[in-house]
């Protein structure tokens, strides 16, 4: 799918450990999004990225950070795990032109 | 800010039957309108955009929304649904002159009956 890749696919982590998600594209495109999912809501947006080193919050960004050093990987970090964060979770791209986006293929994030 | 309502939780039809998914908007200036589906412990895949022009908009595997302006609604429309139709569904709307971001309804589980 464009060239988009999440890791890891799942995970399951202790509460009150630290946890970064990779999201890593292929085609340079300039903005990046993380999304969670959970049933009820949705997809939900955490943070973007319009570029290198320029991020924003979305709707649901607390306990969230992110960071992009480089066009083509985008990082979530979830500064201290909780078992509300256990969830699905989508990064997407924005293509140019048309403004189609397209999603990763999701990790599955459990926090026990 | 930028919303989607998708009313329904689940839609249940009849194999052979038209398929009709709802969703309605809110954005502050003029819409770009998205469909997506996703099947089990699947990513979503895309399945048709408005962005400008006719309002019918067509796009994979038979689908078709139609934009409404005056109701600010995107209806996610099949003819004739099959079986394998049978996932869950987002409307999705991002502000043309906006901030970039997507917003997402809560989805819709859509059940085909064989």
């Amino acid at each position: 799918d464009a060239g988009i890749t999440q890791s890891p696919r799942h995970k399951v982590t202790e509460t009150g450990t630290p946890v970064t998600l990779r999201c890593h594209q292929t085609e340079n495109h300039r903005y990046m999004y993380w999304y969670r999912q959970d049933p009820g809501h949705g997809l939900r947006l955490i943070h973007y990225s319009y570029g290198v080193k320029d991020t924003d919050k979305g709707e649901v960004s607390d306990g969230y950070s992110v960071s992009r050093s480089k066009t083509e990987d985008f990082l979530l970090t979830l500064e201290s795990a909780t078992s509300s964060q256990t969830s699905v979770y989508f990064c997407a791209i924005r293509e140019e032109g048309p403004y189609g986006y397209t999603f990763g293929s999701g990790t599955r994030l459990t926090v026990v | 800010a930028q919303s989607v309502a998708q009313p329904e939780d689940q839609v249940n039809v009849a194999e052979g039957n038209p398929l009709t998914v709802k969703c309605t908007y809110s954005v502050s200036g003029n819409p770009y309108l998205f469909w997506y589906v996703q099947y089990p412990n699947r990513g979503l895949q895309f399945l048709l955009k408005y962005i400008t022009g006719d309002n019918l908009v067509k796009g994979s595997y038979g689908f078709e929304a139609e934009f409404n302006k005056s109701q600010t609604s995107f209806h996610l429309k099949k003819p004739s649904a099959l079986v394998s139709d049978s996932a869950l569904y987002f409307c999705a709307v991002r502000e043309k002159d906006g901030n970039n971001r997507l917003a997402f309804g809560k989805g819709n589980q859509v059940v085909v009956i064989p």
